[in-house]
Formats: structure tokens, sequence, C-alpha cells
């Protein structure tokens, strides 16, 4: 169980366009979804937490108006990265908490905007 | 601030040996434990988690927790190539659902 799919896997965009990720938890209802972002060879690092039916919060120095975060129901949370820039290429991932603590992780989108 | 600690390694070990990976944090509140393995290129994925001071056994891993000295490690026996990625520790408290994260160590085993 626990299984977290995210699409698409990889996507390569012009810059200036937007880009929306899904993550979606297969098997169980979270109500709480984190967004990460990884640069290569680096530590993951958080962007935001996402709450079925609530505002997003997000960390310190994420845009939110570039990040948009829609958590519609309890097994689809959005990415959606806005005016994609080439500084803006990158490792997403979304992980799911399940009521028992455990983040399960998606397979990830690579981003690269050229 | 609260932080978790890991050697970013790499860490070496042969073939068959165990492989030790630590881990301290700062917060004494926390209250969970996390261990992750995340390949190049690919999600992190969760190898276990601990909650209470002691060992905890799954087959070939065991973490330990020493919540008095701060410090969690993950231990692979027989390691084999395949365990060859980077180990992710994180820590949680009980009134937050947010996770902590270490950088990670790498881990190679060689043939």
């Amino acid at each position: 169980g626990a299984v977290v799919s995210q699409h698409p896997s990889r996507v390569i965009c012009k810059s200036g366009t937007s880009v929306k990720i899904e993550c979606r938890s297969l098997d169980f209802q979270a109500t709480t979804m984190f967004w990460y972002r990884q640069f290569p060879k680096q530590s993951l690092m958080l962007m935001a937490t996402s709450n079925e039916g609530s505002k997003a919060t997000y960390e310190q120095g994420v845009e939110k108006d570039k990040f948009l975060i829609n958590h519609a129901s309890l097994t689809l949370s959005t990415l959606t990265v806005t005016s994609a820039h080439p500084e803006d290429s990158s490792f997403y991932i979304c992980s799911a908490r399940q009521a028992d603590n455990e983040q399960f992780f998606g397979p990830g989108t690579r981003l690269t905007v050229l | 601030q609260k932080e978790v600690e890991q050697n970013s390694g790499p860490l070496s070990v042969p073939e068959g040996a165990i492989a030790s990976l630590n881990c301290t944090y700062s917060d004494r509140g926390s209250q969970s434990f996390f261990w992750y393995r995340q390949y190049s290129g690919k999600s992190p994925e969760l190898i276990m988690f601990i909650y209470s001071n002691g060992d905890k056994e799954d087959g070939r891993f065991t973490a330990q927790l020493n919540k008095a000295s701060q410090y969690v490690s993950l231990l692979i026996r027989d390691s084999q190539p395949s365990d060859s990625a980077t180990y992710l520790c994180a820590v949680k408290e009980d009134s937050n659902y947010q996770l902590i994260w270490g950088a990670g160590t790498k881990l190679i085993i060689k043939p």
C-alpha cells in the first residue's frame, strides 16, 4: 500500500510557460501533502505543505504566487510553476502523509526550462 | 533552529560488511525518526521508522535510537552493491507534522 504517483515524470518547456504537476495518493487518503524541490547533489528542500480544502503553507523564501498549490481532494494535490524560468529547473517531488505519520513519496517530476 | 545532522560522506563499505549510518538531532521534543533511501535521480523511499529508545530490526536493517544522546543510527548488515545510495534521516515532533531532514549520507558498497 501507500503508493503515490506523480504526473508528468519529466517535462521540458520554454521560458515563460506554466507547468502543472499532479500528485495523487492511489490507495489511501492523504489529508496532508508536501511539495519538495531538489537541485542536483543537494538535499530535499520543503517548498510547501498542502492540506485538503485549505490554503497551502509556504516555506520562507518560496513565492506563493509563482508556485501555486491546489489540494482539491484527499487524493490529489497539484503544483503549478507559473512563468517558469531556467532557474526553476529542478526535481520536484511530492509526498503524502498517512494518518500514522509516515510520508510516502511520489516518483518525482524533472522539470527543465529552456 | 531545529537541525538534523548527517555526515555527507561518501561512506565506503566493502560488500558483505556492516554499514553504519549516523544522525543527530537538536530538538529534544522530537518523537518520530525516519530513514529514507534515495537512489540517484529517484525520489526517497521509506526504509524504517522508530519511535522508542532501543533497536528496531527489519531484515538486514536495524534502526537504533538513543533519545538521551539525541542520536539515531541505521545499520545495514551484509551490505550489497544495490544498497549504494544516499540515506536521509528525518525527524518529526509530535506537535508538528513536518519532517526535519538531514542532508543525507552517500553510501558506496564496493564489490
